[in-house]
């Protein structure tokens, strides 16, 4: 069955430090997402991803942010100078269509900043 | 804006109870609303969906949930709980016009013997 694999399944970083998250979306979908969910929270959208280009990002997704779809396989999340609040666990999703098609999501990597 | 609210953010029951998860959604269109399970240390995977096609509708697990537009809301229930069920699950919604999904606060569901 095709999945979403992400890694590494956990990072920890020093603040201020570049770190970057990578996902293998499914190779026949062409939406990609990024979500976090910051330890006992819920699960917060931060940017969507088509045509390689961004479709929409939310208030969450600032210039210290970027994503990049690298290669025909890979799509990464890269956060340039950490903060102690982007602490969290980030999941990678993809989809083949928008609306009411299945997302499919990675196994997530948690993020830690020290 | 849309939103989902699940109430309850902890439920437990026993080992072949109901289990009964509770979603409300805000949507000003007919929604797309999912019910997402997330078990210890894994991703989140899809229980089922609502496409407006039937108003009950089925998924993994024994899972179920209707679609009730009176009382905008999208319960999850199963009518014999397992352990295997013990996870947290999250309510979403999504429309036509934005591809992301709004997660709801999830909900920790716990089984016992």
């Amino acid at each position: 069955e095709p999945e979403v694999t992400q890694t590494p399944s956990h990072q920890v970083t020093q603040m201020g430090q570049e770190v970057i998250l990578r996902c293998v979306p499914i190779s026949n979908h062409l939406y990609f997402y990024w979500y976090r969910q910051i330890l006992g929270q819920k699960v917060e959208f931060l940017v969507s991803f088509y045509n390689n280009e961004i479709s929409e990002k939310s208030e969450i997704f600032d210039d210290q942010f970027s994503v990049e779809r690298p290669d025909g396989s890979n799509f990464t999340l890269k956060i340039r100078s950490t903060k102690l609040e982007d602490s969290a666990m980030y999941f990678c999703a993809s989809t083949s269509g928008t609306g009411n098609t299945e997302a499919f999501f990675g196994q997530g990597t948690r993020l830690t900043v020290v | 804006a849309q939103s989902v609210t699940q109430l309850g953010s902890h439920v437990s029951v026993s080992e072949g109870a109901l289990v009964l998860l509770r979603c409300n959604y805000s949507s000003s269109v007919p929604p797309y609303l999912f019910w997402y399970v997330q078990y210890p240390n894994q991703g989140l995977q899809l229980l089922l969906k609502y496409t407006s096609a039937a108003t009950l509708v089925k998924g993994i697990n024994g899972f179920e949930a209707e679609f009730k537009k009176s009382e905008t809301s999208f319960h999850l229930t199963k009518p014999s709980a397992h352990m295997s069920d013990a996870a947290e699950y999250f309510c979403a919604v999504s429309d036509e016009d934005t591809d992301k999904l709004i997660f709801g606060t999830g909900t920790r569901l716990q089984v016992f013997p």
